[in-house]
């Protein structure tokens, strides 16, 4: 079955440091998506990503964060200054479509330890 | 604010018991809703989503949702120790042509008892 991959699966980087998490959404999908949890925590919407550009963001993603997809495969999100607060699963996923019947599909994650 | 409440948990039944996870939303535009579980550590899989009232059966699990009552609600039954984890309800609010925000619950921890 076709799966959302994440790379690193761990990432430890020191505060003011820049990150780029990196992921290779399922093929035929047109949608993409991070999402992060916080340990013990609730998982948050981060951005979506559709036709090369920004659908949506939250208030998490401020001026720190970016998206990018730099090919027809990859879709990354860059952390430009992390911060302590920033450690956390960060989540790619990625769908079909946005109807009622095309759900999200998770990828394996990826968590990032800022010291 | 959009909130999908669950109650925390843990819990606990019995193995070969039906288990019944809930869950409420207080968008009432929200369209779609999924389950998903998650394991210690790990990413969120889904199990099944509904958009329809009513129930909605796939093996072992059936997913019901009213949506006068704003309620969605996940059975297991014949539940196994394989099924102890975290059951994440997640809402779809947007319902946009270029978007699909979910909004998820904290989870429900299920312990299910050998």
């Amino acid at each position: 079955e076709p799966e959302v991959t994440q790379t690193p699966s761990h990432q430890v980087t020191q505060m003011g440091q820049e990150v780029i998490l990196r992921c290779v959404p399922i093929s035929n999908h047109l949608y993409f998506y991070w999402y992060r949890q916080i340990l013990g925590q609730k998982v948050e919407f981060l951005v979506s990503f559709y036709n090369n550009e920004i659908s949506e963001k939250s208030e998490i993603f401020d001026d720190q964060f970016s998206v990018e997809r730099p090919d027809g495969s990859n879709f990354t999100l860059k952390i430009r200054s992390t911060k302590l607060e920033d450690s956390a699963m960060y989540f790619c996923a990625s769908s079909e479509g946005v109807s009622y019947n095309s759900p999200l599909h998770f990828g394996n994650g990826t968590r990032l330890t800022v010291t | 604010q959009k909130e999908v409440e669950q109650n925390s948990g843990p819990l606990s039944v019995p193995e070969g018991a039906i288990a019944s996870l809930n869950c409420t939303y207080s968008d009432r535009g929200s369209q779609s809703f999924f389950w998903y579980r998650q394991y210690s550590g790990k990413s969120p899989e889904l199990i099944m989503f509904i958009y329809s009232n009513g129930d909605k059966e796939d093996g072992r699990f059936t997913a019901q949702l009213n949506k006068a009552s704003q309620y969605v609600s996940l059975l297991i039954r014949d539940s196994q120790p394989s099924d102890s984890a975290t059951y994440l309800c997640a809402v779809n609010t947007e319902g946009g042509d270029s978007s699909y925000k979910l909004i998820f619950g904290s989870g429900t921890r299920l312990l299910v008892r050998p």
